[in-house]
């Protein structure tokens, strides 16, 4: 059974780069097959796709972040991680790790429990 | 990139059938995904490609497309459905998400 668990800070201030790191267990990263993602929600709001990175290194982002946005992966480690920079109390968000599917379209099968992160002074 | 565009919310009595629609002008070309999310939880995938049921998810949940709208199904509603639902597609673009549909039993 796959399982992801989101890491980092749940408070970070004004203007700073906000971190977290989703570590994987029950399965490789480097398989293949898989993208593996960062979704956010804002309180009492829908999801919003961050983005994605292939076990290669390979990234796409969400166009409306991508200006800030830096997903990573450290195979030997089984985890990747999301970068946002420049960060404002719009960005205070549940932030989700998951993993998708590449199945003619991709969809996400497994999903972290998410972890808040507030943007606060 | 493009929208998903699903109402706000449903209500359904016990028992009743509910059904939550999403629209997309690329839907005809790509596939739609749904998930479930009850509060303080991760978003459970209910339907695949469109119409197919993961493993473990009952059978009163199914899914159907049509032109640029693709439907959810909840037949015979229960009182552990009431959650918030959203599809999903991806494109070259990358993933969208409907804005979520709260489906309330009475």
């Amino acid at each position: 059974q796959v399982q992801l668990q989101e890491s980092g800070p749940g408070l970070v201030k004004p203007s700073q780069t906000l971190s977290l790191t989703c570590t994987v267990s029950g399965g490789s990263i480097s398989s293949g097959g898989y993208y593996w993602s960062w979704i956010r929600q804002h309180p009492g709001k829908g999801l919003e796709w961050i983005g994605y990175i292939y076990y290669s290194g390979s990234t796409y982002y969400n166009p409306s972040l991508k200006s800030r946005v830096t997903i990573s992966v450290d195979t030997s480690k089984n985890q990747f991680s999301l970068k946002l920079s420049s960060v404002t109390a719009a960005d205070t968000a549940v932030y989700y790790c998951a993993r998708a599917l590449i199945v003619d379209s991709y969809y996400f099968d497994y999903w972290g429990q998410g972890t808040l992160v507030t943007v606060s002074s | 990139s493009y929208e998903l565009t699903q109402p706000p919310s449903v209500s359904v009595s016990p028992g009743q059938t509910a059904r939550i629609t999403c629209s997309g002008d690329a839907l005809p070309k790509q596939y739609a995904y749904w998930y479930q999310q009850k509060p303080g939880q991760a978003p459970v995938l209910v339907i695949y490609k469109d119409s197919e049921r993961p493993s473990g998810i009952p059978e009163r949940f199914s899914g159907s497309s049509s032109g640029t709208t693709v439907t959810l199904t909840i037949s015979g509603v229960q009182a552990e459905d009431e959650a918030d639902y959203y599809c999903q597609s991806a494109d070259s673009s990358g993933t969208v998400f409907g804005g979520g549909t709260k489906l309330t039993v009475l």
